[in-house]
């Protein structure tokens, strides 16, 4: 079992949709929870990060944590075209912020 | 300007060549890594460094070597004896220390051996 496992896509929604983008992963160390996103030919930015488990809310994108259940998720709420990009989860266990574990990355089209 | 630069963002080479590709950052980061991304992979650690003249070999560093002799700069040489060089690089540097720092990335360099 790989160490973090994202659903491969691409996902495509209608403008204004729900999104959730998710992640599950093995390693119980995992401590710091991160979502990247990347546009085509770019390099990844961060969008959010949360530490443990639990609920972190910015705008239009909420990530919540379920340490107990090794599942993290990235809403996005009422979509935009312009949030079209790939969306890679990354994790790590020490802060230390030497080596995250990203997943593979979702594609996402928001179709105006 | 603050921020990371890559180049160049394209690079063609044949094969049995070494490469080397350049990173320079001027956000006075200690941290600085390389990442290879291929189609439908995530970002993959072949190297990183928390000081200068001083690095650590991540998950595929094999094939590559790097430097780090200045803390603004990082360069990654792709040897003759990485089996498949082709792939889009990507530098990213951050803070260190306890907690949570971001790692900013570069734009990629895009490498195609043939």
């Amino acid at each position: 079992q790989k160490e973090v496992e994202q659903d491969p896509g691409p996902l495509s929604v209608p403008e204004g949709a729900i999104v959730s983008l998710n992640c599950t992963y093995s390693n119980s160390a995992f401590q710091y929870f991160m979502w990247y996103r990347q546009y085509s030919r770019k390099g990844p930015e961060l969008l959010m990060y949360t530490y443990s488990s639990g609920n972190k809310e910015d705008g239009r994108f909420t990530a919540q944590v379920d340490k107990s259940s090794k599942y993290i998720s990235l809403f996005i709420r009422d979509s935009q075209p312009s949030d079209s990009a790939t969306y890679l989860c990354a994790m790590d266990d020490t802060g230390a912020n030497s080596k995250l574990t990203f997943g593979k990355g979702i594609t996402l089209s928001v179709r105006p | 300007d603050g921020g990371i630069t890559q180049s160049p963002k394209y690079l063609f080479r044949k094969e049995g060549q070494n490469v080397t590709l350049s990173c320079e950052q001027n956000l006075n980061h200690d941290a600085m890594y390389w990442y290879r991304q291929d189609p439908g992979q995530g970002l993959r650690l072949i190297y990183y460094s928390q000081i200068v003249n001083d690095f650590q070999k991540g998950d595929i560093a094999e094939g590559y070597s790097v430097s780090r002799e200045k803390k603004e700069s990082f360069p990654l040489t792709v040897t003759s004896a990485q089996k498949n060089p082709t792939a889009f690089y990507l530098c990213a540097s951050s803070m260190v220390g306890t907690g949570v720092y971001e790692q900013y990335f570069g734009p990629g360099t895009r490498l195609t051996v043939t």
